[in-house]
C-alpha cells in the first residue's frame, strides 16, 4: 500500500498572506506527482502534473516544486484570496512498465482564507 | 465545467441491491477512471479503461464491475450492496490514459445504501 501524506490537514490563512503545504510520497519508483484543487460542491480540478526531480510549475499565484529523491512536493499560494479556499489534493503515480497503474491520492489540505 | 458527465447525481438504495453509475468522458479523451471517496478517506482508485480495454485495476471489490463501451462512455456496476459502499463515486477521464496525464473529473455520484 502506497503512503501519500499531506500536511497540514487544514489551514486558516488571512487574506493577502502567502502559504504553503506539503505532500510526501514514496521516494522510489517515482513516475508522476499531481496537484488538484477541489472547491466545495465542485469536482477536483487539475493544477499541475510534475514528472522530473527539481520541476517547478506555476499557474498565476500558485506554484509547486518537486523533490523526487526525498519524496516531497510543496504547493505555494502567494497573496491568498478568498477564491483560493478549497481542498488541495496531491496524487502520486508509481512507475510501472505500462505507464498506467492508477494514482494514489492523499487526503488533502483544507485551506480556508479569512477576509 | 470539466466536460465529464456523470449520472445520476444522487442514488439511494437498500442493502443487497444493484446499481449502475454512468459516465461520459470529456470529448477527445480515450481513458476513463473510477474513484471512490468514503468518509474520511482519500480518493481510492478502482479501475481504469482505455479505448474500451481495461488498463489498470485498483482496490475494486469483486462485487463491483465496470466496462467502457465503443462510444467511450463507461458504466460502473455495484451489486450486493452493503452499508459500507455508501460513498461518492467519481469518474475521471484523460487523453492518453497514462499516469502523467491530468485527470478531468465529473461531479460525482453520491450513493447512499440504507
Amino acid at each position: 500500500i502506497l503512503n501519500v501524506e499531506q500536511s497540514p490537514q487544514s489551514l486558516h490563512v488571512q487574506e493577502g498572506d502567502s502559504t504553503n503545504f506539503t505532500c510526501s510520497f514514496p521516494s522510489s519508483n517515482f513516475y508522476a506527482l499531481h496537484w488538484y484543487r477541489w472547491e466545495t460542491a465542485k469536482s477536483p480540478e487539475a493544477l499541475f502534473v510534475m514528472t522530473l526531480n527539481g520541476d517547478e510549475k506555476k499557474k498565476g499565484r500558485i506554484s509547486a516544486t518537486l523533490n523526487t529523491k526525498e519524496g516531497y512536493s510543496y504547493l505555494y499560494i502567494k497573496g491568498s484570496q478568498p477564491e483560493d479556499s478549497a481542498t488541495y489534493l496531491c496524487a502520486f503515480a508509481m512507475y510501472s512498465g505500462g505507464g498506467a497503474d492508477g494514482l494514489t491520492f492523499g487526503k488533502g489540505t483544507h485551506l480556508i482564507i479569512q477576509p | 465545467d470539466s466536460g465529464v458527465t456523470q449520472t445520476p447525481k444522487h442514488l439511494i438504495t437498500a442493502t443487497g441491491q444493484r446499481v449502475t453509475l454512468r459516465c461520459s468522458p470529456r470529448s477527445g479523451d480515450l481513458s476513463v477512471y473510477w474513484y471512490q471517496q468514503s468518509l474520511d478517506q482519500g480518493l481510492q482508485f478502482l479501475i481504469q479503461y482505455y479505448n474500451g480495454e481495461e488498463r489498470a485495476k485498483g482496490n475494486i471489490l469483486e462485487r463491483f464491475s465496470a466496462q467502457q463501451f465503443p462510444d467511450l462512455h463507461s458504466e460502473l456496476n455495484l451489486s450486493s450492496l452493503e452499508l459500507g459502499d455508501s460513498a461518492l463515486y467519481f469518474c475521471a477521464s484523460s487523453v492518453y490514459g497514462t499516469d502523467n496525464s491530468p485527470l478531468h473529473f465529473g461531479n460525482g455520484t453520491r450513493l447512499t445504501v440504507t
